[in-house]
């Protein structure tokens, strides 16, 4: 099984400013790896598809990058709906897909 | 638009079975892959596997083999995970999500469905 580790656990940072997302995979995925924002009591939007593909309605600060092992999610300035939970999501190990256990981006 | 309702939460006994059903609306149903996907409490999101609403062929995670079964019922478009032989660790919000723009990624999500294992 593919694990997908996260970091780093906890972003702590204020608005207006960029967030790097880490997400490394125990084996190459190629680009089958996604990104998923989850805010609480809601279930998770997706955000980026094949590594760096924004999905409909993703606003242009969220990007995505890297192949292989190693991803990053970069969101270039910070809006207060953007502090929430984001999930890595590999999709290569098929039939099997699994999440990174995630990273909590917090005002600081 | 694609919309997904869930069954309302549940408290189980250990032991027990629960079904989570999930109500489907604004596309052709028959036509995509239903997942199914779970997250305890504080918790990450676990995948528990997949079901081609159009041929009933599913796939479980290996954690969920022979505890799960998911079916679909085409005329009330509505997809349904089942699991036995629960326990206390299975205690977690179950979603439901769709395959529908992005093949093999999730962009189509369920509410949530709380079940509660508890003696």
């Amino acid at each position: 099984e593919i694990v997908l580790t996260q970091s780093p656990a906890t972003l702590s940072l204020s608005p207006g400013e960029r967030a790097t997302l880490s997400c490394r995979a125990s084996q190459s995925v190629r680009t089958n790896l996604a990104w998923y924002q989850q805010r609480p009591g809601q279930p998770p939007r997706l955000l980026i598809c094949d590594a760096s593909t924004r999905a409909t309605g993703i606003p242009d600060r969220f990007s995505g990058s890297g192949s292989g092992t190693d991803f990053t999610l970069t969101i270039s300035s910070l809006e207060s709906e953007d502090f929430a939970l984001y999930f890595c999501l590999q999709r290569s190990d098929w039939p099997s897909w699994t999440f990174g256990q995630g990273t909590k981006v917090e005002i600081k | 638009q694609v919309h997904l309702v869930q069954s309302g939460a549940e408290v189980k006994k250990p032991g027990a079975s629960v079904t989570v059903s999930c109500k489907a609306s604004g596309y052709t149903f028959t036509g995509y892959y239903m997942h199914w996907v779970r997250q305890a409490p504080g918790q990450g999101l676990e995948w528990m596997g997949r079901i081609n609403l159009k041929s009933a062929v599913t796939v479980y995670a290996p954690k969920f083999q022979g505890r799960v079964t998911m079916t679909g019922n085409t005329s009330i478009t509505t997809a349904y995970m089942n699991l036995s032989g629960l326990k206390s660790d299975d205690t977690a919000i179950y979603f439901c999500a769709l395959e529908y723009f992005y093949q093999f990624y999730f962009d189509f999500w369920g509410q949530g469905s709380l079940i509660t294992v508890s003696s």
